[in-house]
């Protein structure tokens, strides 16, 4: 089974922090997304990153690809009460059974003002 | 609004009931997919239907069914609920997997 692990589950912090997630895998993807999830909706798409390595920034956010393509980092930088939620990182698979995105649990981010 | 949209939003009903929710993808999506979350497990791949046709399995019991018709709107049936049934349910659609998912807002389910 291939399984997605995001760390930290729970972070909360206060407006103007930077901060880091990341999401971790033992096996391959051909690509990786990124989700924001609020309370009550379904998750939105942020970023998809295809190429081991590859760095993609959005505003304040800037999300990379390992090497490898095992794993991947969501970096923000001054953080704001609006980017609260829940980050989810998705992983493609190459076929297989499942055919489709594997989902971690998810980050829960919390920025306080 | 998402594109993605399902209904109904919110759905309380008894042990061993039946239930169907519904969902149309965005306009010119072929794939459908349906997942359901709950709080310790996450965001759990259900099914996937392309063009009318079931393409993949994912943990679905088999209680549950789905199906997309012509006009590419899907359903799933939920049956003989269970309390451990009552989760978040949604659709997703997409062009290509690789570019991304759109999700709807999602069914909440409470099986009393």
């Amino acid at each position: 089974t291939q399984l997605l692990e995001q760390s930290p589950q729970f972070l909360s912090i206060q407006e103007g922090e930077n901060l880091t997630v990341y999401c971790n895998s033992s096996s391959v993807f051909s690509s990786l997304q990124w989700y924001r999830q609020e309370p009550g909706e379904g998750p939105v798409l942020l970023v998809t990153v295809v190429t081991g390595g590859e760095v993609k920034k959005l505003k304040r956010l800037t999300f990379q690809f390992g090497d490898a393509r095992k794993d991947s980092s969501l970096h923000i930088t001054a953080a704001q009460p609006g980017d609260t939620g829940l980050y989810l990182c998705a992983g493609v698979t190459y076929g297989g059974s499942q055919g489709n995105l594997i989902f971690g649990k998810g980050t829960k981010l919390s920025v306080k003002p | 609004d998402s594109g993605v949209t399902q209904t109904p939003k919110h759905l309380i009903t008894a042990t061993g009931q039946r239930v169907t929710l519904r969902c149309s993808p965005r306009s010119g999506d072929l794939s459908v997919y349906w997942y359901q979350q709950s709080l310790d497990q996450g965001l759990q791949f259900l099914i996937q239907y392309y063009n009318g046709e079931e393409r993949a399995k994912g943990n679905i019991l088999e209680r549950f069914s789905a199906q997309q018709f012509p006009d590419l709107h899907s359903e799933l049936n939920l049956s003989s609920l269970e309390l451990g049934d009552s989760a978040l349910y949604f659709c997703a659609s997409s062009r290509d997997r690789a570019y991304g998912y759109t999700f709807g807002s999602g069914t909440r389910l409470t099986v009393v």
